[in-house]
């Protein structure tokens, strides 16, 4: 089955602790996001990557680092730089031609001890 | 900046009757995404619309887009229980490239018996 998939599904981290969120697709799209949700909000743009070995920030990127080694994987390492990471993080693939939709994976949430 | 906003934020209707929900954005866009989020759950893509005037229904649900008022609207038709959700709109902007789309703060739905 294609798909997206997180993990973990939930994770709690220390003050002070580096934290790695994995993101996986086969679905062979080139494009992968990292979106943060808090409580009650809409989705905010971490980092995405259009193509593999490239990747630019988005809205909120302090604190946050990622790489783009294999196209189907995507992951973000949530940093002790990141002073409130506790949120519910997505990540999203998109297809490729006209449509662009975005496709969302299950999510991890982390929570900071 | 693309801004989004939509309204209301928070709904609450009764079983059978309908409502609408609206999306406005603020800047050139022919890109339009809505989206479903259960509680705890990540978001699940209703509909994708591409040009001014194009309108998708799915069961109880109707998207439509108007490119020229900046405005698409969800319309909720003899709503159930099962559609209490938070549903989100995005909008992708037309700046040449640009392939990061600005996400809605929400709308949440309750559908009380």
């Amino acid at each position: 089955d294609g798909g997206i998939t997180q993990s973990p599904k939930y994770l709690f981290r220390k003050e002070g602790q580096n934290v790695t969120l994995s993101c996986e697709q086969n679905l062979n799209h080139d494009a992968m996001y990292w979106y943060r949700q808090d409580p009650g909000q809409g989705l905010r743009l971490i980092y995405y990557s259009q193509i593999v070995n490239d990747f630019q920030k988005g809205d909120i990127a302090e604190g946050y680092s990622v790489s783009r080694e294999k196209k189907e994987s995507f992951p973000l390492t949530v940093t002790s730089a990141q002073k409130n990471p506790t949120a519910f993080y997505l990540c999203a693939s998109v297809t490729s031609g006209n449509y662009n939709e975005q496709f969302f994976g299950p999510g991890t949430r982390l929570t900071v001890l | 900046e693309l801004k989004v906003e939509q309204n209301p934020l928070f709904l609450s209707m009764q079983e059978g009757k309908n409502y609408t929900i609206y999306c406005n954005y603020s800047t050139t866009s022919d890109r339009l995404y809505w989206y479903r989020q259960d509680p705890g759950k990540s978001l699940e893509s209703l509909f994708v619309l591409l040009s001014n005037g194009a309108v998708k229904q799915e069961g109880r649900l109707m998207a439509s887009l108007d490119t020229k008022a900046r405005l698409s609207t969800l319309h909720i038709t003899a709503a159930v229980h099962d559609l209490s959700a938070t549903y989100f709109c995005a909008v992708l902007p037309h700046q040449g490239g640009s392939e990061k789309l600005v996400f809605g703060k929400g709308t949440k739905l309750t559908v009380n018996p």
